[in-house]
């Protein structure tokens, strides 16, 4: 089984519908990540949590909420879809051990495209 | 300028060359280094990383640190088809705990 699971892996819906992704980890990790990935603009940090009750704004948190409901459990929400929310969302944990040393580890992915 | 700087590539070698992948950097205070490897619709998969001036090593990979010059690069030895990927480099600036600022990546491609 896959240490960060990402729920659903693909989605299409349609402008101005609430959607949520879901991440879990059985990783044990403190710190946990949601990304977006475009074409020619490679990885983009939406929200990051250091851990359940530290919550922060990535650089293109506009439009997107999110919920650190445990350790193991991160999701994102995107309130009222719009199209340029079309991309791959990538979830991702890390430990705090080392502090910047710690790698990120990734699920594999939800695809998400909106009409 | 780009914080974290890829050529995008597609960068063509022979199997069994040598790949050279290299990435640019602009806050010299970054402390920690990654280079990972996403092959087409999935996930990126952690490579290599790199702390200190120099050259770290494994298996068929090498990960080379200037500091002074803000770069780091990436070799692959004995370059296979399977290599075919983009291979995404990511910084961690001083004082932002573990957020990873990533390139766009380079497209590797090896050819039979």
């Amino acid at each position: 089984d896959a240490d960060v699971t990402q729920t659903p892996r693909n989605r299409i819906t349609k402008t101005g519908k609430r959607i949520m992704l879901e991440c879990s980890q059985t990783k044990g990790h403190d710190r946990m990540y949601w990304y977006r990935q475009d074409p020619g603009l490679g990885l983009r940090l939406i929200y990051y949590s250091f851990d359940v009750k530290d919550i922060n704004k990535g650089e293109i948190s506009d439009g997107y909420s999110v919920s650190r409901q445990a350790q193991a459990k991160f999701s994102l929400s995107l309130e009222s879809a719009i199209p340029n929310q079309t991309a791959l969302y990538f979830c991702a944990t890390s430990g705090q051990g080392t502090g910047e040393r710690q790698p990120q580890h990734f699920g594999d992915g939800t695809r998400l495209s909106i009409l | 300028q780009k914080e974290v700087e890829q050529n995008s590539g597609p960068l063509s070698v022979p199997e069994g060359a040598i790949a050279s992948l290299n990435c640019t950097y602009s806050d010299r205070g970054s402390q920690s280094f990654f280079w990972y490897r996403q092959y087409s619709g999935k996930s990126p998969e952690l490579i290599m990383f790199i702390y200190s001036n120099g050259d770290k090593e494994d298996g068929r990979f090498t990960a080379q640190l200037n500091k002074a010059s803000q770069y780091v690069s990436l070799l692959i030895r004995d370059s296979q088809p399977s290599d075919s990927a983009t291979y995404l480099c990511a910084v961690n600036r001083a004082g932002g705990g573990n957020k990873l600022t990533f390139g766009t990546g380079t497209q590797l491609k090896v050819e039979l």
